[in-house]
């Protein structure tokens, strides 16, 4: 699968605040994936959204796809900060089933 | 439901050794997909496997890696006469058949070279 480039590269905000990530790739997608990973661990899925759906929600976080924009957003609200970690978006190809991650978003969540 | 388990956690090898990396799927996923994580950057992809076969191992070095994912147990990722440069995190990810795209993850087995 290509690659998602996730923008911006870092973010620090107060607890509390929304914070809000993009991530653009370059050809038709299937489905796209985001992804948190926590400092020295594993990745954890969060949102799985296909292409023809324009958004979808879980719990505080909200994912948007923009498919003619070739773009998806990843927004949490009212942060926390547990919610510190890098965040990495994996556009997905059927018939090509690695995922190609991009350095992602690095969120600071300030107490 | 236990999710992907990895082990060791953490491997120390000398330059020359081997290092062997397990890695055991979610219950009812038949595809691992193994990935290296470098610091500061993201995952690449090394290689996707099903049961007995290799299906894709295109990010995969062409010397001293190999990686295998027997009928029976978990899979493997092999490396062989480790040097520095093998230092990173290695992540491995299972899927359902007919849902690659998606995979979870394990908690990573961080290699370290002396």
């Amino acid at each position: 699968s290509q690659q998602g480039e996730e923008d911006p590269q870092a973010l620090s905000i107060q607890e509390g605040e929304n914070a809000t990530m993009n991530c653009s790739y370059k050809t038709s997608i299937n489905n796209l994936q985001w992804y948190r990973q926590n400092s020295g661990r594993g990745l954890v899925h969060l949102i799985l959204i296909r292409s023809n759906e324009r958004e979808k929600h879980s719990g505080r976080l909200r994912v948007t796809l923009d498919t003619s924009k070739k773009s998806s957003s990843l927004l949490i609200t009212a942060s926390r900060a547990a919610d510190t970690a890098s965040y990495f978006c994996a556009p997905i190809n059927f018939g090509n089933e690695k995922l190609t991650f991009g350095t992602g978003t690095r969120l600071t969540i300030i107490p | 439901n236990a999710g992907v388990m990895q082990n060791p956690r953490h491997l120390v090898r000398r330059r020359g050794q081997e290092a062997r990396l397990r890695c055991s799927p979610m219950k009812g996923h038949s595809h691992v997909y193994w990935y290296r994580q470098l610091p500061e950057e993201g995952l690449k992809f090394m290689v996707y496997l099903q049961k007995e076969n290799i299906i894709d191992e295109s990010g995969m070095p062409k010397e001293r890696f190999s990686a295998e994912f027997p009928k029976e147990g978990p899979s493997i990722l092999r490396i062989q006469q480790v040097v520095r440069g093998d230092s990173a995190a290695y992540f491995c990810a299972s899927s359902r058949p007919g849902l690659a795209g998606e995979q979870f993850f394990g908690p990573g087995t961080r290699l370290t070279v002396l």
